[in-house]
């Protein structure tokens, strides 16, 4: 069964911190997909990053990098540099196929606190 | 502009009435999807469709219903027999175009 675990609810930091969010994944297939979204508090959802089970390389925009290990089912997201703009609900998702349905994690909410 | 548009953003009704969510999109996508959304909680499939005059339902689908009579709509009906439907609900067509959502408190 697919499960997306985000085992941190909350998270506090002062502006300027590094700070990483965590995500850890389940799937049995060997092709999947992950994702990292933002919701501020408008409520849109903004896509971040997509990226396929066969690429392991990290990736980094910007102030926003991913960590992406498979060893141990893991796809972090770490924003350097934090700023209050920063503050929103980070959600880590996953899916098997293009197209197919997106599982979601449960959030961590980010507070850059200036 | 491309993009998703869902109306009305704040929706209000009276419980045991069935209320029906717009959403459109003009990228000329083939899937849309509906998910609902609870505080604290992510994003739950409730519908989705890959093609015109198909849909799928995801995992949470009792309560709702769903219509793809064209491939730029995908309306969403919430029934009176949906228990809880006061939430947030988002529409998307793939992975990385979701519309502004609308928020759904039922009275």
């Amino acid at each position: 069964a697919q499960k997306v675990t985000q085992a941190q609810t909350e998270i506090s930091v002062v502006e300027k911190e590094d700070v990483t969010l965590d995500c850890v994944y389940e799937t049995r297939d060997t092709t999947y997909y992950l994702f990292w979204y933002k919701q501020p508090p408008s409520g849109e959802l903004v896509f971040l990053i997509r990226r396929n089970s066969f690429d392991e390389q990290n990736e980094i925009s910007g102030r926003y990098s991913w960590n992406f290990q498979k060893s141990t089912s893991s796809f972090n997201f770490t924003i350097t540099a934090s700023q209050v703009v920063d503050s929103a609900v980070y959600f880590c998702a996953l899916s098997e196929a293009p197209d197919d349905k997106i599982i979601f994690g449960k959030g961590t909410r980010l507070h850059i606190l200036p | 502009d491309g993009g998703i548009t869902q109306s009305p953003k704040y929706l209000f009704r009276k419980e045991g009435q069935n209320v029906t969510l717009s959403c459109e999109q003009n990228l000329n996508h083939d899937a849309m999807y509906w998910y609902r959304q609870d505080p604290g909680q992510g994003l739950r499939l409730i519908y989705y469709s890959q093609i015109v005059n198909d849909f799928q339902k995801g995992d949470i689908a009792e309560g709702y219903s769903v219509s793809r009579e064209k491939k730029e709509s995908f309306p969403l009906t919430v029934t009176s027999a949906q228990k809880n439907p006061t939430a947030f609900y988002l529409c998307a067509t793939n992975e990385q175009f979701f519309g502004p959502g609308t928020r759904l408190t039922v009275l």
